[in-house]
């Protein structure tokens, strides 16, 4: 079946340390975008990325990094600078680069982030 | 600024009745919208999305959406609702004209009444 894998489901670190988020999805997708819930918030926009080797910022950006060497992942690394990183943190993806025609996200399972 | 909204943080309702849950948006032109509902500690699944045409869409488990432009509203109905629909539930919009960055609304958390 195809779908969107994340792992860890839990994870937990310690303040100063990196920690990275994997993301996987077997769909083919061209896009793929990293979100954080929190409580009473709703999904805000971390990273997205529309082509392999390329990806900007979305709206909370500082304190997180990503890459994006293949199509099918998109790890997210939440670096010591991320002044509070506890969250739930989602992965989505989708077939389509922004070119005007639409199609919906697909979501992971989330990982849930506590930091000691 | 374009946003989303959802007015209605918790709301009960009892086994069997009917529902309604209130989605506004702030944009300047037509946004693609969408219900998402999520389980406790799970993802996100899409319940129905609005791109453009008719303003009343079907979706998923029985739920249905009605654009209004008038209003800025993207309200989310069930006309009876079961146990298993307690979760939360997202309204997002992509009001980057289609470039595929959603917005979300902070979420309305359903509870269900036997």
């Amino acid at each position: 079946d195809g779908g969107i894998t994340q792992s860890p489901k839990y994870l937990f670190r310690k303040e100063g340390q990196n920690v990275t988020l994997s993301c996987e999805q077997n769909l083919n997708h061209d896009a793929m975008y990293w979100y954080r819930q929190d409580p009473g918030q709703g999904l805000r926009l971390i990273y997205y990325s529309q082509i392999v080797n390329d990806f900007q910022k979305g709206d909370i950006a500082e304190g997180y990094s990503v890459s994006r060497e293949k199509k099918e992942s998109f790890p997210l690394t939440v670096t010591s600078a991320q002044k509070n990183p506890t969250a739930f943190y989602l992965c989505a993806s989708t077939d389509d680069r922004g070119t005007g025609s639409y199609n919906e996200q697909f979501f992971g399972p989330g990982t849930r982030l506590t930091v000691l | 600024a374009q946003s989303v909204t959802q007015p209605d943080i918790h709301i009960t309702v009892s086994e069997g009745a009917s529902l309604e849950l209130r989605c506004n948006y702030s944009y300047g032109a037509t946004p693609y919208l969408f219900w998402y509902v999520q389980s406790p500690g799970q993802g996100l699944q899409l319940l129905l999305k609005y791109f453009s045409g008719d303003t009343l869409v079907q979706g998923i488990k029985g739920f249905e959406a009605e654009f209004k432009r008038s209003q800025s509203s993207f309200n989310l109905r069930k006309p009876s609702v079961h146990w298993s629909d307690a979760a939360e539930y997202f309204c997002a919009g992509d009001l980057s004209g289609g470039y595929n960055k959603l917005i979300f609304g902070a979420g309305t958390r359903l509870a269900v009444h036997p």
